[in-house]
C-alpha cells in the first residue's frame, strides 16, 4: 500500500495567491480528514470527510478555507487569499471504520510558507 | 465533548533508560484512546491503541500504555529506549461507539540523550 500521498511537500507563495493542497487516501478508507500543524496551536483538525461527504468543518479558521472531496481517491484543501498566518504543516489523513479500525494513517504532509 | 492533556512539553532521557509521558483526558463518554508519533519532517504514525479489554497495551518498537479509567490517564512507557525513540508523541482520544473526530494533545517531545 503506498499510503496516504499527499502533493505539494512544499509550497511557498506570496500573500494574496490562491493555494491548492492535494491529498490522495488510501484505498479502501472511508474517512479522510484535513489537519494544520504550527508550533503554537498544535494539531488542528479543520475538516473530515466521510465517504466524500463534509461531516464536520468546524475547525476552517475562515471562509478563506475550503475543502473537497470529488471522489473516493482524491481530496483539495484550498485556501483563497492566502495570508502569513497560514503558514504551517498541513496534514491530510485516513481511516478505515470496517471491523473496528480506527486508527489515522497520516501523509507525510505539505509545509506551507506565505511571505 | 473531549479533550487530552498532556503536562509534559519535553521530557529528555538519557539512552537505555525507562521513559514515561504522561496523558491524562476528559470525557463525558466511554473513550478509544491513542497514541501517535512523529518523527522530524514526517507525518503522524499509531504507536498504540486501546479500544477495550485489558488495560494494559502493547503497541510497536517496545512501547506500552496503560489505560487508567477511576484517573483518566492513558500513560506511554518503554523500559528502555534509544536514539531512534527521539520524536514527537501525541496522545489522542475519540468518543467510543461510532466514529466521531479525534482530539488530539499538544505533544509532548522526547529527547534521547546518548
Amino acid at each position: 500500500d503506498a499510503g496516504v500521498i499527499q502533493s505539494p511537500r512544499h509550497e511557498v507563495t506570496e500573500m494574496g495567491q490562491e493555494v491548492t493542497l492535494r491529498c490522495k487516501p488510501i484505498s479502501g478508507h472511508d474517512y479522510l480528514f484535513w489537519y494544520r500543524q504550527t508550533m503554537m496551536r498544535g494539531l488542528e483538525l479543520l475538516i473530515y470527510f466521510n465517504n466524500n461527504v463534509p461531516i464536520d468543518d468546524s475547525g476552517m479558521p475562515e471562509d478563506r478555507f475550503s475543502a473537497k472531496m470529488p471522489n473516493a481517491s482524491f481530496s483539495t484543501l484550498k485556501i483563497q487569499p492566502s495570508e502569513p498566518r497560514d503558514s504551517a504543516v498541513y496534514f491530510c489523513a485516513s481511516s478505515a471504520r470496517d471491523r473496528g479500525r480506527f486508527e489515522q494513517y497520516f501523509g507525510p504532509g505539505t509545509r506551507l510558507t506565505v511571505t | 465533548a473531549q479533550s487530552v492533556t498532556q503536562l509534559d512539553s519535553q521530557v529528555p532521557v538519557f539512552e537505555e533508560a525507562p521513559v514515561e509521558l504522561r496523558c491524562n483526558y476528559s470525557s463525558s463518554v466511554s473513550v478509544y484512546l491513542f497514541w501517535y508519533v512523529q518523527y522530524p519532517n514526517q507525518g503522524l504514525q499509531l504507536l498504540l491503541k486501546y479500544l477495550s479489554g485489558s488495560t494494559l497495551v502493547k503497541g510497536i518498537n517496545g512501547f506500552e500504555a496503560e489505560f487508567n479509567k477511576s484517573q483518566t490517564s492513558f500513560h506511554l512507557r518503554k523500559p528502555s529506549v534509544h536514539i531512534s525513540d527521539t520524536a514527537e508523541y501525541f496522545c489522542a482520544v475519540s468518543p467510543s461507539g461510532g466514529y466521531q473526530k479525534v482530539t488530539f494533545g499538544t505533544g509532548t517531545k522526547l529527547q534521547v540523550i546518548p
